[in-house]
């Protein structure tokens, strides 16, 4: 069935640091990928989102691109402030399976000054 | 502006009892869910509904049910709360299923004792 894998955290930076946050799919037919953002006490937010291959979201200094060849939709954002501590999820939507998402289990950042 | 409102935010039950976590959005969207959120496996889908009058259970439905008698409104009952209930449910609409990206309420976070 479809799935998400995304990078077992947490994971701890300096400000000004490169983030990558690995994420890897399975899916059948041709999903609609996402990066939700949950910071302390608050539900999840979308941070950004591609709908067919090779498309690249962005929002706030991060990027992902969908890559079908390599089933993957890695977060990067090339200066991590203090203020980007939080959860990051990764999540697929497929016409195949309904429609459903499904999420990764979430990487833990925390940017240190 | 409210988006997607959920209540109560906590909640402190004993083993047996019942309860309703309530779940409004003021953004006329046809699709809603429930998800309960534990450490280390992400956010599982307990139940969904494609518009009023539709219901249909996810990956995780047994000890909740649910009803969609409006547009707005989309309670989550527990029959009878176990402590395996212990976790953070939220709540999430969207306008239809699928590309659209889902809008969360703040969560309700539930401890079965």
């Amino acid at each position: 069935g479809d799935s998400v894998t995304q990078m077992e955290g947490p994971v701890t930076l300096s400000e000004e640091a490169f983030l990558t946050i690995n994420c890897t799919y399975t899916a059948t037919g041709y999903p609609s990928l996402f990066w939700y953002v949950q910071y302390p006490g608050e539900g999840l937010q979308l941070l950004l989102k591609a709908t067919k291959a090779d498309d690249k979201g962005s929002n706030k200094g991060f990027e992902a691109t969908y890559r079908k060849e390599t089933t993957s939709f890695h977060l990067e954002k090339g200066s991590v402030q203090v203020s980007d501590s939080a959860v990051y999820f990764c999540a697929l939507s497929s016409p195949n399976t309904g429609n459903q998402f499904y999420f990764g289990t979430g990487t833990s950042l925390t940017v240190i000054p | 502006n409210a988006g997607v409102t959920q209540t109560p935010k906590f909640q402190v039950l004993k083993t047996g009892q019942s309860m309703t976590l309530q779940c409004a959005q003021d953004m006329n969207h046809e699709y809603m869910s429930w998800y309960r959120q534990d450490p280390g496996m992400g956010l599982r889908l307990i139940h969904y509904s494609v518009g009023a009058g539709i219901t249909d259970q996810g990956e995780v439905p047994n000890g909740y049910n649910v009803s969609r008698s409006t547009t707005e409104d989309f309670p989550l009952r527990l029959l009878s709360a176990a402590p395996s209930q212990t976790s953070v449910y939220f709540c999430a609409s969207s306008p239809t299923s699928g590309a659209s990206p889902l809008h969360f309420g703040n969560g309700t976070r539930l401890t079965v004792t």
